[in-house]
């Protein structure tokens, strides 16, 4: 079985600070990860995948991640933050071998103040 | 690209009624379609996967007579809340996937409302 741990539920943040959003899962099988994000009454969008290759992902509006398969961890970080990148984050992971099956994390709360 | 729409986005039901949802893939065609559900503040809990043209698989606890899916053509999938409840009321999200385990796309979601 697979899950997926977000350390924090709710971060908040001032305009321009760098910020780190935790995630860890744990798996007997090899898995893709993912982070999502989620505003307010929509659904997701993907902001980077890890699939193979440089354990160092970038990916949209500035995010990256890096996966570190010692700690099964899969942060996420963004050097400067923008009032806009207030939204629900999910870190995601699918088992090689089940269809695409993701399974979520419990979401962190990003909230960016002036 | 890849953009997968819901419709309705809203819908409010009076109790023991039945409620549609459906699930398009507009520019792509979708092997397998995910259904998702999302109490508020919460994360999301697949619901079901269901593949075209033959029947769903649906996860542990999830009520197969409740939540009827179909998956008719590589572009629609409906999921039904029959003899809906308050209990029911949530946001559902599908998700479409292009074949590719790691690529899938998300539709905006439907907030559903019994009373």
């Amino acid at each position: 079985a697979q899950s997926v741990t977000q350390l924090d539920s709710q971060v908040p943040v001032f305009e321009e600070a760098p910020v780190e959003l935790r995630c860890n899962y744990s798996s007997s099988v090899s898995v893709y990860l993912f982070w999502y994000v989620q505003y307010p009454n929509q659904g997701l969008q993907l902001l980077l995948k890890y699939l193979s290759g440089s354990t160092l992902v970038k990916g949209i509006n500035g995010f990256e991640a890096e996966f570190n398969k010692s700690q099964t961890s899969f942060h996420l970080r963004k050097p400067s933050v923008h009032i806009s990148d207030t939204a629900e984050y999910f870190c995601a992971v699918t088992p090689y071998n089940q269809g695409g099956k993701l399974i979520f994390g419990q979401g962190t709360e990003l909230s960016v103040k002036p | 690209g890849a953009v997968v729409s819901q419709h309705p986005s809203w819908v409010i039901c009076k109790s023991g009624t039945s409620v549609k949802i459906e699930c398009r893939s507009l520019d792509f065609q979708a092997t397998t379609m995910f259904w998702y559900r999302q109490f508020p503040k919460q994360s999301l809990m697949l619901m079901a996967t269901s593949n075209e043209g033959s029947k769903a698989t649906y996860e542990q606890g999830v009520e197969k007579d409740k939540f009827l899916i179909n998956h008719a053509s590589l572009t629609l999938s409906t999921l039904t809340v029959t003899s809906a409840h308050p209990e029911d009321s949530s946001f559902y999200i599908c998700s479409a996937g292009t074949g590719r385990i790691y690529e899938q796309y998300f539709g905006p979601g439907t907030r559903l409302t019994v009373t």
